[in-house]
């Protein structure tokens, strides 16, 4: 089945550039996802990619997907306190296209 | 403004005992979905309903069972609450024929003791 990887720690220091990456095996997904969480919160939409894109821009977010190898990328620009959280990345499963298969998160530390 | 809740936001079993958590959303969202979030493994889905009378389950099923009398509420039911269930559990639901955004409920945490 479909499986998402992500690596589970990282640490960056106020204002520098934060990125996550994100690696899927096989996927039919029209979107893929980034997705944060707060601590003692559900998990929140922060963007989305068509899978016809190579990259988005919004604002302080930039998503880079490189569909030949399979890899997404969520890059914060000036990164904040208020940015620590975990990050999940989200394709759709194989199977249809609502249901959502997710990663197993990356914790980001922000450091004053 | 439209919402998606559960309840209780804690709960603390025992095992053996039948437990139902309750998701409510006033989107009028036709998809809603069940997931469990553990360490280690990020969310795994549970069940899934794309509309009324609609279930389907998802990787992680086995002891959990859930029914659509309604748009609103996908109430999902543990039948016999084990150690291995102890998680926190979050509901969420999307509009078919969109990007598929899903919301989020604020979770549940269950305890099985």
């Amino acid at each position: 089945g479909e499986d998402v990887e992500q690596s589970l720690f990282l640490s960056v220091r106020e204002g520098d550039s934060s990125v996550i990456n994100c690696t899927y095996t096989d996927s039919s997904s029209t979107y893929l996802y980034w997705y944060k969480q707060e601590p003692g919160a559900g998990l929140q939409l922060l963007t989305y990619i068509f899978s016809n894109m190579d990259m988005k821009q919004d604002q302080r977010l930039t998503v880079l997907l490189n569909k030949k190898d399979k890899h997404l990328s969520l890059r914060i620009a000036d990164t904040q306190t208020g940015d620590s959280a975990i990050y999940f990345c989200a394709v759709a499963g194989m199977d249809s296209s609502y249901k959502l298969i997710f990663g197993s998160g990356t914790r980001l530390l922000v450091r004053p | 403004d439209a919402e998606i809740t559960q309840s209780p936001r804690h709960k603390i079993t025992e095992t053996g005992r039948q437990v139902t958590l309750a998701c409510h959303q006033t989107w009028n969202h036709n998809n809603m979905f069940w997931y469990r979030q553990d360490l280690g493994h990020g969310l795994r889905l549970i069940h899934y309903s794309y509309g009324v009378q609609d279930t389907n389950k998802g990787e992680v099923s086995d002891g959990y069972s859930v029914s659509r009398s309604n748009t609103e509420d996908l109430p999902l039911t543990l039948e016999s609450a084990a150690s291995s269930q102890t998680s926190v559990y979050f509901c969420a639901s999307s509009e078919s024929g969109t990007a598929n955004e899903q919301f989020f409920g604020p979770g549940t945490r269950l305890t099985v003791l």
